[in-house]
């Protein structure tokens, strides 16, 4: 059975920009949620979605957004990048979205904000 | 708010050493608990997951333990070797977001 892909692996963008990430979670996998790994701040999460519905936020501001599809594909959005947005972005995906499910990772994107 | 500490930050032992690694939390209302690997520059690599309900998982040279009431779970490597060496995390999930929450890690170093 195939992992959680993500893609692009490597983006860089300038500052004010805007940049879509994408997450395939593995096969049967419903729910995807996001998170930030910054050297200072840790993992941090963004968001889960479930059912093409977002279930949770983290405490981001509202540049971050995020959907997924009917076929639990999800992407994430960051508009007006600032400095401080560099960050290995990674997806997890889990079969539901109930507490006892074990979360699957990808192996992230790297972002580099100019 | 939940916070999740790990102790050491830092762990460099010779091979074949068996080594212990500690998380701590403070809210011990869990779902779950996680321990994952992470390879420089990599994403994460799932190694064990305890239930709230589990007082331990094994797998391989890895030993999880549990113990929700004092808030403290560790991560047992028998007979260490250099391709353990990695950053290890530890992860509960609680809350009525299920997020995770994650420590900052313990590196370890394994020498020949």
């Amino acid at each position: 059975k195939a992992g959680v892909t993500q893609t692009p692996r490597y983006l860089i963008k300038t500052r004010g920009q805007q940049v879509t990430l994408s997450c395939s979670p593995i096969s049967g996998h419903r729910s995807v949620s996001w998170y930030q790994q910054t050297p200072g701040q840790g993992l941090q999460f963004l968001f889960e979605y479930f059912s093409e519905t977002q279930r949770n936020k983290g405490n981001f501001p509202g540049r971050f957004s995020g959907r997924q599809f009917s076929n639990s594909r999800s992407e994430m959005n960051v508009s007006t990048l600032e400095l401080g947005d560099s960050a290995l972005y990674l997806c997890a995906s889990s079969p539901t979205s109930g507490g006892d499910n074990e979360q699957f990772f990808g192996p992230g994107t790297r972002l580099t904000v100019l | 708010k939940q916070e999740v500490t790990q102790i050491p930050a830092a762990l460099s032992v010779p091979e074949g050493e068996n080594l212990v690694l500690n998380c701590s939390f403070t809210d011990s209302a869990i779902y779950n608990l996680q321990w994952f690997r992470q390879d420089p520059g990599k994403g994460l690599t799932s190694l064990l997951l305890i239930q709230s309900s589990q007082r331990e998982q094994t797998s391989g040279r890895l030993n999880a333990s549990l113990d929700k009431s004092s808030g403290r779970s560790t991560l047992y490597i028998a007979a260490s070797q250099p391709g353990d060496s990695a950053t290890y995390l530890c992860a509960v999930r609680g809350g009525s977001n299920y997020k995770l929450t994650f420590g900052k890690g313990t590196l370890l170093t394994v020498n020949p």
